[in-house]
């Protein structure tokens, strides 16, 4: 079955650095990632949508320059969480997808935490 | 209103209970329905993917999803306590390779050895 591998799995960073995740689908070839960030108890909020080779398309409220999105081949995705801040600590989980009419695989996750 | 609301539980059941999940939905062009558990701090897993309305099933689990109601339920029979996990209801309107996903809240459920 699809395999999307999410690392690193938990990350613990300085006020004011950057973190970089990645996302890669291990055995298809993602046309799409997105990316979520859930906090506690609750739900999956989308973050972004990418497709390989183009600019990812942001949802409301985010804010792109500090959640860098960069998805250069069909098998990986990175999200950089620059100038990071404690609000930033949180669970960030990517999905990838085949194409039309596949299902969406996530990954694992990614505890951030910012000190 | 929130497009999907689910009931957050918790929800507690003894070990060989059949469970009954629910999410109900505001915007009626949502076409495909999943179910994903989610166990605590990973990623979620897909249990059921259902297209319109109908029943699936699919070992213990049945999905189903009535359109005109607005209204989609995950059953677990013989409930078990690796069952024990966050439930997600997902729903989009079509299936497109961007189309994205909109998620419940979650139900967490824990199954009583």
């Amino acid at each position: 079955g699809a395999v999307v591998s999410q690392h690193p799995s938990r990350v613990i960073c300085k006020s004011g650095t950057s973190v970089k995740i990645e996302c890669r689908s291990l055995d298809f070839q993602a046309t799409t990632m997105f990316w979520y960030r859930q906090f506690p108890k609750q739900s999956l909020m989308l973050m972004a949508t990418s497709n390989e080779g183009s600019k990812a398309t942001y949802e409301q409220g985010v804010e792109k320059d500090k959640f860098l999105i960069n998805h250069a081949s069909l098998t990986l995705s990175t999200l950089t969480v620059t100038s990071a801040h404690p609000e930033d600590s949180s669970f960030y989980i990517c999905s990838a997808r085949q194409g039309a009419g596949y299902g969406y695989t996530f990954g694992s996750g990614t505890r951030l935490t910012v000190v | 209103q929130k497009e999907v609301e689910q009931d957050p539980g918790p929800l507690s059941v003894p070990e060989g209970a059949i469970v009954s999940l629910n999410c109900t939905y505001s915007n009626s062009a949502f076409q495909y329905f999943m179910w994903y558990r989610q166990y605590s701090r990973k990623g979620p897993e897909l249990l059921m993917y259902t297209y319109s309305s109908g029943n699936k099933e699919d070992g213990r689990f049945t999905a189903q999803v009535d359109k005109s109601s607005k209204y989609i339920s995950l059953f677990i029979r013989d409930s078990q306590p690796s069952d024990s996990a966050t439930y997600l209801c997902a729903m989009s309107a079509s299936g497109g390779a961007t189309n994205k996903l909109i998620f419940g809240t979650g139900t967490l459920l824990a199954v009583q050895p």
